[in-house]
């Protein structure tokens, strides 16, 4: 199975600061057939599903904010917010979905600092 | 637009079975890889199962395998997840979850509870 480890498991940042958080896998997720990574981006609120943020690693969703962005190739990603907002705050994981099983970070946790 | 709806949650005693349903609408569901995802108390998201368009292709997380089946009826747009011999440590909210390339359409979820 794919290890996926997030860093930092939370972190607190001021309203339109930049926020980054990182997350590696244990084995390459690029897909060589289609010079891909099979990496994507999710943020859950409290109460909530996770929502698509992010897919193939930097590939933003429609309708997401251009505050949002990722990138990384290989084994090693980030998801970076360029300027924090107050919505923003939640929680935030990667999964691969190179294999299954599909695997997750365990989180890392958003706030206002 | 898009819906999932999940259902047959709820609280069973170690052992027990409960049969958990997603009703898929707005889509070309019979077109659509569907999975299956929980979420524990105050934890993080954890893949469950997958099957595939046409259901003759599945896959489960270990430690679920031989205990979870997956299953779907296209002809009436249900996923399916049947939970035997469930344990204490299945307790979770459980998605239903549609998409190839990460999963952009989620249900709101169903509760399961596994306590004696």
């Amino acid at each position: 199975d794919i290890v996926m480890t997030q860093s930092p498991d939370s972190l607190a940042v001021s309203l339109g600061e930049r926020a980054t958080i990182t997350c590696k896998s244990s084995q390459s997720v690029l897909y060589r057939s289609n010079n891909k990574n099979h990496l994507a981006w999710y943020q859950q609120k409290p109460g909530q599903p996770p929502n698509l943020l992010i897919s193939w690693a930097s590939s933003r969703e429609s309708g997401v904010p251009d505050r949002f962005s990722g990138s990384g190739s290989g084994t090693d990603f980030t998801l970076t917010i360029s300027s924090l907002q107050a919505e923003d705050v939640a929680v935030y994981y990667c999964q691969q979905y190179y294999s299954t099983p599909q695997t997750f970070g365990q989180g890392t946790r958003v706030e206002i600092k | 637009q898009v819906q999932l709806v999940e259902s047959g949650g709820g609280v069973v005693q170690p052992g027990g079975s409960l049969r958990l349903s997603c009703a898929a609408s707005g889509f070309t569901f019979r077109s659509s890889v569907m999975h299956w995802v929980r979420q524990a108390p105050g934890k993080g998201l954890e893949w469950v199962a997958v099957i595939s368009y046409d259901g003759n292709n599945k896959n489960f997380v270990d430690s679920v395998r031989g205990r979870f089946t997956i299953s779907r009826d296209n002809s009436k747009n249900i996923l399916y997840l049947q939970m035997n011999s469930l344990r204490v440590e299945d307790t979770a909210v459980y998605y239903c979850a549609k998409g190839a390339d990460g999963y952009k359409y989620w249900g709101q979820g169903t509760l399961v509870t596994v306590s004696s």
